[in-house]
């Protein structure tokens, strides 16, 4: 499978717990984004990066919530002391090098985070 | 930002109907793009299309970029074809998908 991988695909914590998801993109991409989609409602931007870079972060909630996407291995999207607030699926997309074009994004499956 | 505007919001079709559905954006775009969040809440691209037309099947697209719209056509829906349908755009100053607000369809049999 080709396709952008995310694991886990379903996600449980307990409020105070770190919860960390996983996105590998699609073989030849070096730009990841993260968005995320409350019940209910569209997909919103959370943050974009490329390898061991992160280029716009606008999206992020200021506390809690840190991404990385390191030379080697997969970016992660970590969640200190979760709310319940917190539940939402989360969605990792990939791209080709944009250059002055920006290529489609293509998205995994998405990863359903419940807080208890 | 920019603003994406989708309508109609819900539509309910009997199988076999066609139907188009809208997305009005409020500035220059380099990218935008169709795409099919079925009830498993799989998000599956559609059509990358910043402009022209573009099928694929029953599907098909046309983005008029100078007038800031686009357009989905299913035509001979299915009930497969059920679910929310997002348009998604990046403004000409960023990276960022920024989505609308989707159109929800039904299929009934």
């Amino acid at each position: 499978n080709a396709g952008v991988m995310q694991n886990p695909r379903h996600l449980v914590r307990r409020r105070g717990q770190e919860a960390r998801l996983r996105c590998s993109p699609m073989k030849g991409h070096s730009h990841v984004y993260w968005y995320r989609q409350l019940p209910e409602e569209g997909l919103k931007f959370m943050v974009y990066l490329q390898k061991e870079n992160i280029i716009d972060e606008s999206g992020m909630p200021k506390e809690r919530f840190s991404a990385e996407f390191p030379k080697e291995g997969p970016s992660i999207l970590r969640i200190q002391q979760v709310v319940r607030g917190d539940s939402a699926a989360y969605f990792c997309a990939s791209s080709e090098t944009t250059g002055y074009i920006n290529q489609p994004q293509h998205f995994g499956d998405g990863t359903r985070l419940s807080i208890l | 930002g920019i603003q994406v505007e989708q309508s109609p919001p819900d539509l309910i079709l009997q199988e076999g109907a066609n139907s188009t559905l809208r997305c009005n954006f409020s500035d220059s775009v380099n990218n935008l793009q169709w795409f099919h969040q079925n009830p498993w809440g799989q998000l599956i691209n559609l059509f990358y299309i910043p402009s022209g037309t573009k099928q694929n099947g029953r599907l098909s697209a046309t983005t008029v970029a100078t007038e800031r719209y686009s357009l989905l056509y299913i035509s001979s829906s299915q009930t497969t074809d059920s679910g929310v349908y997002f348009c998604a755009v990046i403004w000409a100053a960023g990276n960022k998908l920024t989505f609308g607000g989707g159109t929800r369809v039904l299929v009934k049999p």
